[in-house]
């Protein structure tokens, strides 16, 4: 299995609500990843997991707030978000360093996100 | 901190022909990662070739091959007879191998290719 799925696939919220995207992978990766792609744009970091702790947050608005409850979920809580957060939210996965096949990041199909 | 450079918003190319396209980076560090991902309209981020910045060998699957300058910071993407499955926008993207700890992707901007029947 070398997939990573994400869910819910489109996602709209209003600005006062609480809503979670969530992630998951079964290749036994321990490092798993948050993106925010902007239309037309390259995905930008925004949260690295690895052995299912927080390892860099890329000086990301505390509204999101990302969750490893496992090392085969990834979640990301959102709260009171503003529109300009409306977002493609990829999610990914890799081996850790030093493991093989460490180098490549298999990607989730994405959470289309509008905030309204 | 790394950037990466890809200086061709879009680019055509007629099926069944060759197209190069290009990638510049910059990074102080001697140890990292290079690949091509490819994205269609459907989204979902694919990867399409690695190379090893310790590797002199450039890459290769099947029909796309990258031409890696270490020296001059350079990593292009050939696909050689293109098909109308290959339209897609195509991303550079850089990975530190140094630290010891999982490191995102910098990507460049991205190139769009347009393949015309």
């Amino acid at each position: 299995d070398t997939e990573v799925t994400q869910t819910p696939k489109h996602l709209v919220m209003g600005m006062t609500n609480k809503k979670s995207l969530k992630c998951e992978q079964h290749m036994g990766h321990r490092a798993m990843y948050w993106y925010k792609q902007k239309a037309k744009k390259p995905p930008e970091l925004m949260f690295v997991y690895s052995y299912e702790k927080l390892s860099i947050n890329e000086s990301v608005p505390s509204r999101f707030s990302p969750e490893c409850p496992n090392s085969s979920l990834l979640n990301l809580h959102l709260h009171a978000l503003q529109p300009e957060d409306s977002a493609l939210y990829l999610c990914a996965s890799s081996q850790v360093p030093g493991l093989a096949g460490d180098n490549e990041q298999f990607f989730g199909p994405g959470t289309r996100l509008t905030v309204l | 901190a790394q950037t990466v450079t890809q200086s061709q918003p879009e680019m055509s190319v007629q099926e069944a022909e060759t197209v190069t396209l290009s990638c510049t980076y910059d990074t102080s560090e001697s140890d990292y990662y290079l690949f091509w991902y490819k994205q269609p309209p459907s989204r979902q981020m694919i990867l399409v070739i690695r190379q090893e910045a310790y590797k002199q060998q450039n890459a290769t699957e099947n029909r796309f091959s990258v031409n890696f300058q270490k020296a001059a910071k350079s990593f292009s993407l050939k696909i050689s007879d293109s098909q109308l499955g290959d339209a897609a926008m195509y991303f550079c993207a850089y990975r530190s191998a140094q630290g010891g700890g999982a490191d995102g992707l910098t990507f460049g901007k991205g190139t769009h290719l347009i393949i015309q029947p």
